[in-house]
């Protein structure tokens, strides 16, 4: 089974300027979450789909971030404008849904903000 | 107050060492506990979950629950090198799609 597909691994951009992420995940998995972490922290949710309508954003900074699910499968999370403090690890995650216990995590994009 | 409390760490430990790893939380309503592993510049990985009050074991771990003084424990026996890695306990009130509250990470080196 293929795990969660995200891109790219790494990105460096200046304040102000705005940057997206990609998730592919589990073939099948109906649920998808974007985390966000932070150097020295736990992950954070920020916002969970369900298919390809949102069941949580209530982490989600709404002025600058911005996540999609077309076709409930692909996934793209956006920040415009970066701050510094938006230097962190993005991760997406997928499950298949009820009665499954833990996600299955990507490797993440570390974004640095400079 | 943090609903997950997590000491950061380091923890260094010689290889064979019994290592204790924990977590307190304030939210009386979680129900499902869960230990990731996080290697370096990796995605955290699940280990093992437990539900409610209980021991749970598999292969050298060993998990704990103690749902009256919030309190939850992960052990790892006859440590290795390749444990070396950030472990994070989470939190979930539900199985499914519920989501997971995080603690901030242990990080643990194993010394050959």
């Amino acid at each position: 089974e293929a795990g969660v597909a995200q891109s790219p691994r790494y990105k460096i951009i200046e304040k102000r300027q705005s940057v997206a992420f990609w998730c592919n995940p589990i073939s099948g998995h109906a649920t998808l979450y974007w985390y966000q972490q932070i150097l020295g922290q736990g992950p954070k949710l920020l916002i969970q789909f369900q298919n390809n309508g949102v069941v949580d954003d209530s982490q989600l900074p709404k002025d600058r971030f911005s996540a999609e699910r077309l076709k409930g499968v692909d996934s793209t999370l956006k920040i415009q404008p970066a701050k510094l403090e938006d230097s962190a690890v993005y991760l997406c995650a997928s499950t298949q849904g009820a009665g499954v216990v833990g996600y299955t995590f990507g490797s993440g994009t570390r974004l640095t903000v400079v | 107050q943090k609903e997950v409390e997590q000491d950061p760490g380091p923890l260094s430990v010689p290889e064979g060492a019994i290592v204790s790893l924990n977590c307190t939380y304030s939210n009386s309503a979680f129900q499902y506990f869960m230990w990731y592993r996080q290697y370096s510049r990796k995605g955290p990985e699940l280990l093992m979950y437990t539900y409610s009050s209980g021991n749970k074991e598999d292969g050298r771990f060993t998990a704990q629950v103690d749902k009256s003084s919030k309190y939850i424990s992960l052990f790892i026996r006859d440590s290795q090198p390749s444990d070396s890695a950030t472990y994070l306990c989470a939190m979930s009130e539900a199985s499914g799609t519920y989501k997971y509250i995080f603690g901030t990470g242990t990080r643990l080196k194993v010394l050959a």
